[in-house]
């Protein structure tokens, strides 16, 4: 049973577009979402991250938009680079705890 | 700083071989884990650890081990090796308790088992 659902598998953008990759999560008890970055061959590395008690996010070129009442939280990439290139997971979890539950990843590429 | 350091970085098993996948930590975190990461799986949780002495199991915790002696290391053990454990693990820390820290990963060990 998938606790975080995340959606696309894979996305394709031109330089200088949107990339937009949503979560979904089922767990109420969830109270932390962040949002982790892998290049290839390396290990996860945090982007950023949201508690619920806002409903946006932002840092530089990233947004974080959360949604509580329809438990779905979204990353948004704006001016979309080539090094932006790389695979996306967001995850959750529960107040007090360090345990992260992962999305499937979002592999993004985006073309010069 | 260090970081986290997993070892080795590449392994080829026979089905049926035991071994052991090292990681360690000098940021003095008390919370460690352990991931693999499958193609259109994601990363998902084998085993963690609170603190030296404590662990527990996560989503995917069959057929593999761990123990926590030192609050720097948290060795991951297979069993008896099989293919479906053919896999890139990843080891985290982080300090643990407020439920909003960083996690830091290492750079992954990847395993084929034949």
């Amino acid at each position: 049973q998938q606790q975080v659902k995340q959606s696309p598998q894979s996305l394709i953008v031109q330089k200088g577009g949107i990339s937009i990759i949503n979560c979904a999560y089922e767990n109420t008890a969830f109270d932390y979402f962040p949002w982790y970055q892998q290049f290839p061959g390396k290990g996860p590395a945090l982007l950023i991250a949201i508690r619920p008690d806002v409903s946006e996010k932002k840092e530089g070129r990233f947004t974080i938009s959360f949604n509580k009442s329809a438990k779905q939280f979204s990353l948004h990439i704006m001016d979309s680079q080539p090094g932006d290139s790389a695979t996306y997971f967001c995850a959750a979890s529960t107040l007090n705890t360090d345990k992260l539950i992962f999305g499937t990843g979002t592999r993004l590429q985006v073309f010069p | 700083n260090a970081g986290v350091t997993q070892t080795p970085k590449f392994q080829v098993l026979k089905t049926g071989q035991s071994m052991t996948l090292q990681c360690a930590q000098d940021m003095n975190h008390e919370y460690m884990s352990w991931y693999r990461q499958d193609p259109g799986m994601g990363l998902r949780l084998i085993h963690y650890s609170v603190g030296a002495g404590i662990t527990d199991q996560g989503e995917v915790p069959n057929g593999y081990n761990v123990s926590r002696s030192t609050t720097e290391d948290f060795p991951l053990r297979l069993l008896s090796a099989a293919p479906s454990q053919t896999s890139v693990y990843f080891c985290a820390s982080s300090y643990g308790g407020s439920g909003k820290n960083i996690q830091y990963f290492g750079a992954g060990t990847r395993l084929s088992v034949l």
